[in-house]
């Protein structure tokens, strides 16, 4: 799987909207863009997923660029519970593991 | 929501004992997979199982592991001889059938401790 780059951390001010940017310049035209958090304690957990168009669920919003070489994951209105280490991993078809990296470890403030 | 639940939460063991940590994977997934996280450290794959038998492993994954699905329903990854190194996080992840399009679904976890 092509590699991601992410910022080490983030802060964000509770109820504010966060915007947690991935780059994947190496990105394949079959590659899905996974996103995955793990809050403390707690094992990862699935966030959203996109291939070219942008995604809403109800977690989370995923923005795709148009050339797919970087995503910007959003959350609308950050709780204290949102507080997480975010992961940016691509996927190939077929039943490839997750490639974890370092991820963005968001902070959020009361 | 159905969920992957793993047991126990924690297991401290003795080096060079066995021990076998246990998974109940979501009761429609095909695809089954371990990872592991040592303290501070990232999430690491190490092994994945499908239609009965290992279909990929880490260089991790070596002869002191084994996994199992013995009754369809449990999902279990041995470690035959544990060392203190083994000391880590370890989850257990299902997947529905289908492509890269498919998220895996995980457990909380088991922490190993090893003495």
């Amino acid at each position: 799987d092509a590699k991601t780059t992410q910022p080490n951390s983030m802060e964000s001010n509770e109820e504010e909207p966060v915007h947690l940017p991935c780059n994947h310049s190496t990105i394949s035209g079959t590659d899905y863009i996974h996103w995955y958090r793990q809050l403390p304690s707690q094992g990862p957990e699935y966030v959203i997923h996109g291939l070219t168009s942008n995604v809403n669920n109800r977690m989370a919003s995923l923005a795709i660029a148009e050339d797919r070489k970087s995503s910007t994951l959003i959350l609308h209105r950050a709780t204290l519970r949102d507080a997480a280490v975010y992961y940016c991993i691509l996927r190939s078809s077929g039943n490839t593991p997750l490639v974890f990296g370092k991820g963005t470890r968001l902070s959020v403030i009361a | 929501e159905p969920e992957v639940t793993q047991t126990p939460s924690h297991q401290v063991t003795q080096m060079g004992q066995e021990v076998i940590l246990r998974c109940v994977p979501i009761s429609n997934h095909l695809y089954f997979y371990w990872y592991r996280q040592i303290l501070g450290q990232k999430v690491e794959f190490l092994v994945s199982f499908y239609n009965n038998e290992i279909s990929e492993k880490s260089e991790i994954f070596d002869d002191q592991f084994s996994v199992e699905r013995p009754d369809g329903s449990n999902f279990t990854l041995k470690i035959r001889s544990t060392k203190l190194e083994d000391s880590a996080m370890y989850f257990c992840a299902s997947r529905i059938q289908g492509g890269g399009n498919q998220p895996q679904h995980f457990g909380d976890g088991t922490r190993l401790s090893i003495l």
